[in-house]
């Protein structure tokens, strides 16, 4: 099983792009979230979906709009890319609804310049 | 106030010491707590759960200590592969909501 896979890993944008980060899982989990890291700031949950078709905002929304047409797969967007948008992003699943992110993509580094 | 609080160390211990990380929470609300380990540049991995009455794997021991809102995880007898970022999650009582605490840097000294 190939787990939690994000695309790109790395990615630079200029202010105003908009970009779309990829997350697929092949573990028919039903639990889906994105996070950003920032130093000095930890994880910090951004969006999550309890299934296909069903989103909601977590902590830091702003910004960035995601969808959940499959199980499979959540994709995050950024409409108006912004410098303070810069940081790691992580894609995490979960087997149950509000259980704890049990696997981690391995993260899209992105910079806004 | 920050949902969840770690000190961000680092902290720097010879191999074979038994350290000890302490995160607290301010919703008492809270139900879950995890903890979770994280590499240089790499993404987190759980690590363990934390349960009321303590959650023992092999060196790993991780308290949660609800009167005074903190958990704990402690290392025995610390390897030099133990050295990475711990970082510690809570889960409060409603909703999907993860707050996580910003990390405590380990380096294990040979």
């Amino acid at each position: 099983n190939a787990g939690v896979t994000q695309t790109p890993k790395f990615q630079v944008l200029k202010t105003g792009q908009s970009m779309t980060l990829q997350c697929a899982q092949d573990m028919n989990h039903e639990y889906m979230s994105w996070y950003r890291q920032d130093p000095g700031m930890g994880l910090r949950l951004i969006h999550y979906s309890v299934g296909a078709g069903i989103t909601d905002q977590g902590e830091v929304p702003n910004g960035y709009n995601v969808s959940r047409s499959t199980t499979e797969d959540f994709p995050l967007r950024l409409l108006s890319a912004a410098p303070s948008q810069t940081s790691v992003y992580f894609c995490a699943s979960s087997d149950g609804q509000g259980s704890q992110p049990q696997h981690f993509g391995d993260g899209t580094r992105l910079s806004i310049l | 106030r920050k949902e969840v609080e770690q000190d961000p160390g680092p902290f720097n211990v010879p191999e074979g010491a038994t350290v000890a990380f302490n995160c607290t929470y301010s919703n008492s609300a809270s139900q879950s707590f995890f903890w979770y380990r994280q590499d240089c540049r790499k993404e987190p991995k759980l690590l363990m759960s934390v349960y009321s009455s303590g959650n023992e794997d092999g060196r790993f021991t991780a308290q949660l200590n609800r009167a005074s809102q903190y958990i704990s995880l402690l290392i025995r007898d610390s390897k030099l592969s133990d050295s990475a970022t711990y970082l510690c999650a809570a889960h409060p009582n409603t909703g999907n909501q993860f707050y996580f605490g910003t990390g405590t840097s380990l380096t294990v000294i040979p």
